[in-house]
């Protein structure tokens, strides 16, 4: 199985901060990662597929980058609705659909 | 939109069965997942299944106790799970796999409580 790590688990921002959680997969995905955000209570949204491909609606200081095993998720100028855990996911060899342990985003 | 429902507390070793019901799509054509969240954890995927429900996956932790299964004539998921363990104490959500394989919708998720 392919084993997603994320870092930091967790992290303290303020509102206007730029953030980067990075995801890293135990082989090559190609471009096969997604990533989520989850609020609490709530089922997650997706944010963004195929590493790069912002969903509908999802605001444009949201931005995903990477390939192979090494792949990036930045929010530029962190808004309060932001404040949530973020997950990655790898869909290229499946089963099993594999999930970083998550980033907590928290407010400093 | 997915709704599930179904969850509840449980004792070791007995059986639950989760029910999602699926709107606002074309749910015969869309291959669905369940996805579960223990406790202040991650996420896990747990089951899938194909738009027609002739081909279903499962985790190993729950291979051979859990059986996914789907009714396109109602746009309802099923989740049978018998054998119940503590460790199966999680939020289950379902969610919709993309044609790229992503799960681009999920439901709001049932609790089920494993506890003697």
């Amino acid at each position: 199985d392919i084993q997603m790590t994320q870092s930091p688990s967790s992290l303290s921002a303020s509102v206007g901060d730029r953030v980067t959680i990075t995801c890293r997969a135990s082989q090559r995905i190609g471009n096969y990662l997604n990533w989520y955000q989850q609020k609490p209570g709530k089922g997650p949204k997706l944010l963004i597929h195929a590493a790069s491909t912002l969903e509908s609606g999802v605001p444009s200081r949201f931005r995903g980058s990477g390939s192979g095993t090494d792949f990036t998720l930045t929010i530029s100028g962190l808004q309060p609705e932001d404040f949530a855990t973020y997950y990655c996911q790898q869909s290229h060899i499946t089963p099993p659909w594999t999930f970083g342990q998550g980033t907590k985003v928290e407010i400093k | 939109q997915l709704v599930e429902s179904g969850g509840g507390v449980v004792q070791p070793g007995r059986s639950l069965r989760l029910s999602c019901a699926a709107s606002e799509f074309t749910f015969s054509t869309s291959a669905m997942h369940w996805v579960r969240q223990a406790p202040g954890k991650g996420l896990e995927w747990v089951a899938a299944i194909s738009y027609d429900g002739s081909q279903r996956y499962y985790a190993d932790s729950v291979k051979g106790r859990f059986t996914f299964s789907r009714d396109n004539s109602k746009n309802t998921l099923f989740l049978q799970m018998n054998t119940l363990r503590t460790e199966d104490t999680a939020v289950y959500y379902c969610a919709r796999e993309s044609v790229d394989w992503y799960f681009d919708l999920w439901g709001r998720g049932t609790l089920v409580t494993v506890s003697s």
